[in-house]
This record gives structure tokens, C-alpha cells and sequence, in this order.
């Protein structure tokens, strides 16, 4: 069964540092989308990726976070300068279209844990 | 932004017998609500949804109920098992929003053998 993908599994980095998850979706899906999760609260919607574009994005996604699809497969997420608060679990998700059907499921990946020092 | 509210944290209940998790949402633009379970070190995985022109959709032990006038949706998993153990996240999109799904904050159930 087809899956996304992500690595690493846990990424540790100084304060004021870039670090770039990366994912690989399902192969033939066309939407792509980043959550996080800090410790103990809520999955948060970080931003959406269609047609090679921002589709929407989150007050969280602000001018230090980046996405690209920088070759037919990998879906990345950059954080220019990391902050404390940005430790927490960030989860890639695919899906094939929109999730208004329950054939465009978000299909999500196992995550990356980012802890900041 | 509470726009998914799951006011209960956990749930404990016994194999065998019915679970019973409950969501509460604020946005009338919803149209699309989902369930997730998700074990420790795993990402969400989906579980069932329901289109809001449904008031019930079932996929063997799992049915989820919308009343749409009350904005409240449930799941209902029966027959509890314990492999059903798990963090269950509500969610919701919006009609030309689906890109964005809101999630709730979960709550952790506790089927007991």
C-alpha cells in the first residue's frame, strides 16, 4: 500500500539555525500539505501546496517557513531560523484531490520530530 | 482558534462495549468532517468521514453522526476492542477550503480487556 514518507525521523538543531523535513507523497497525488503538533496539544494546519503553488496557509506560516517540490517526488518544508517554540512533530500529508470526498483523503506521514536547543 | 472543539481529553471504556467520542464545531462553512486515529510515533490516520448533506455514515464498527443544526458530530466505535486504544482527532474543511483541514484536539481513548 502506498504511503508518504518522511525524514528524518528526528532532527535536533541550535536556535537560529535552517532545517529542511522533507517528504515524499503518495506518487500520484496532487495536493500536498504540512500540520505540526507541538507536545500535548492539537494537529495544526501549517499550509497547503497545489500546482506547484501556496494554496493556503496558516497565521503560523509566516516568512520563515517555506515549501517547494524541488523534483517530481520530495515536498519540503524550510525553517529559515529556528525558534524554541518551533519544537514539535510536523507531519507531511497527500492526498489526490481536495477533501471534500472520501476518495481525497489527506494521507499523512509518520512525522518529524524537531526539537530546537 | 477553536473552531473543532473536543472537550473530552479521554475516555475510558470496556472491551466489548460501545465508544462513544463527541466534537463540537463553530464554523457554520464546514462541510466535511473527518476522523483520525493516531498512535504514539505514527502520523493521523484517516478513519471515517461525512459529507454534510449525511447525517450518518458507517463503515463496520464506526459511525459517525452529524447533527448539523447543533454543530456536534460523534463517532461511535462498537464493539470496543483494545487494539481501538488510541488518540482520535476530529476535523473539518470548508467547501473551496479543503485545502485546510482544522483538527480538534483529540481525545485519547482507553478500551480495557
Amino acid at each position: 500500500e502506498p504511503e508518504v514518507t518522511q525524514t528524518p525521523s528526528h532532527q535536533v538543531t541550535q536556535m537560529g539555525q535552517e532545517v529542511i523535513l522533507r517528504c515524499v507523497p503518495i506518487s500520484n497525488h496532487l495536493y500536498f500539505y504540512w500540520y505540526r503538533q507541538i507536545l500535548g496539544q492539537k494537529v495544526e494546519f501549517l499550509v497547503s501546496f497545489y500546482n506547484n503553488e501556496i494554496s493556503e496557509k496558516s497565521e503560523i506560516f509566516d516568512d520563515q517557513f517555506s515549501v517547494e517540490r524541488p523534483d517530481g517526488s520530495n515536498f519540503t518544508l524550510k525553517i529559515r531560523s529556528t525558534k524554541l517554540e518551533d519544537s514539535a512533530m510536523y507531519f507531511c500529508a497527500s492526498s489526490a484531490g481536495l477533501a471534500t470526498s472520501s476518495t481525497d483523503t489527506q494521507y499523512f506521514g509518520p512525522g518529524t520530530r524537531l526539537t530546537v536547543l | 482558534d477553536q473552531q473543532v472543539k473536543q472537550n473530552s481529553p479521554s475516555l475510558s471504556v470496556q472491551e466489548g462495549r460501545i465508544s462513544i467520542l463527541n466534537c463540537d464545531y463553530t464554523n457554520s462553512m464546514f462541510d466535511y468532517f473527518l476522523w483520525y486515529k493516531k498512535y504514539p510515533a505514527e502520523g493521523p490516520t484517516f478513519l471515517i468521514s461525512i459529507s454534510s448533506i449525511k447525517d450518518k455514515n458507517e463503515d463496520g464498527r464506526f459511525t459517525v453522526f452529524l447533527n448539523k443544526s447543533a454543530k456536534h458530530l460523534s463517532l461511535h466505535i462498537v464493539p470496543s476492542q483494545p487494539g481501538d486504544s488510541a488518540v482520535y482527532f476530529c476535523a473539518a474543511s470548508a467547501n473551496g477550503g479543503g485545502f485546510k483541514t482544522i483538527f480538534g484536539a483529540g481525545t485519547r481513548l482507553f478500551v480495557k480487556a
